[in-house]
């Protein structure tokens, strides 16, 4: 149990294209969905808490209009870079909080690696 | 404010050797947590141990153990007898705490730490 998704994989776009980055929890249900992004052989650092129903928090320094986010149900949260331009090519991944449980536990996507050419 | 430092950038070992990863962690709540994580080159975080800041008992998990030490705020890694499967990036990361002593969920990351175990 507690598997979540990422599509796509991977993705390659043009500079000035938008793409959409879809997690979803497969077999709970998530309030709250987080989204981290990795650049090469660094960590990982959160840019925004997705709330289901309500706007995401973003994080210092993350340009809540370039990313995009939608959390519309309860399995499914959505990511979107838009105008992405090179310096936006990085790992995403994202992951889920199990609603209701009553410890602190999140489940990791597989991630999605965009390159903006 | 909340810091986690993983001083090991890259650790090279030979199989069967054994190799301890350090974690050493940056916090003012009195509720936290701390996890490590497991990348491999495939990029997907596999999740390796949970403890709250309340369980300071060592905990053995096959060829894995950990040694959660609060005076010291430190949480290492050990790998007993490495394997060259064992190859990945390791991360260290502590939960951040919300209000009223909940959890937000953040999760603020060590630099990881790369293991190469050569056969």
């Amino acid at each position: 149990g507690a598997v979540v998704s990422q599509h796509p994989s991977r993705v390659i776009c043009k500079s000035g294209t938008s793409v959409k980055i879809e997690c979803r929890s497969l077999d709970f249900q998530a309030t709250t969905m987080f989204w981290y992004r990795q650049f090469p052989k660094q960590s990982l650092m959160l840019m925004a808490t997705s709330n289901e129903g309500s706007k995401a928090t973003y994080e210092q320094g993350v340009e809540k209009d370039k990313f995009l986010i939608n959390h519309a149900s309860l399995t499914l949260s959505t990511l979107t870079v838009t105008s992405a331009h090179p310096e936006d090519s990085s790992f995403y991944i994202c992951s889920a909080d199990p609603t209701g449980r009553s410890y602190n536990e999140q489940f990791f996507g597989p991630g999605t690696r965009l390159t903006v050419l | 404010a909340q810091k986690v430092t993983q001083a090991q950038t890259e650790i090279s070992v030979v199989e069967k050797e054994d190799v301890t990863l350090d974690c050493v962690y940056e916090t003012r709540d009195t509720t936290y947590y701390l996890f490590w994580y497991k990348q491999p080159p495939s990029g997907e975080l596999v999740f390796l141990i949970r403890r709250n800041s309340f369980d300071e008992q060592n905990e053995i998990s096959g060829r894995y153990s950990w040694n959660f030490q609060k005076s010291t705020s430190s949480f290492n890694f050990t790998i007993t007898a490495s394997q060259v499967v064992d190859s990945a990036v390791y991360f260290c990361a502590l939960s951040e705490a919300g209000g009223m002593g909940s959890n937000t969920g953040k999760l603020i990351f060590g630099q990881g730490t790369t293991l190469q175990v050569k056969p």
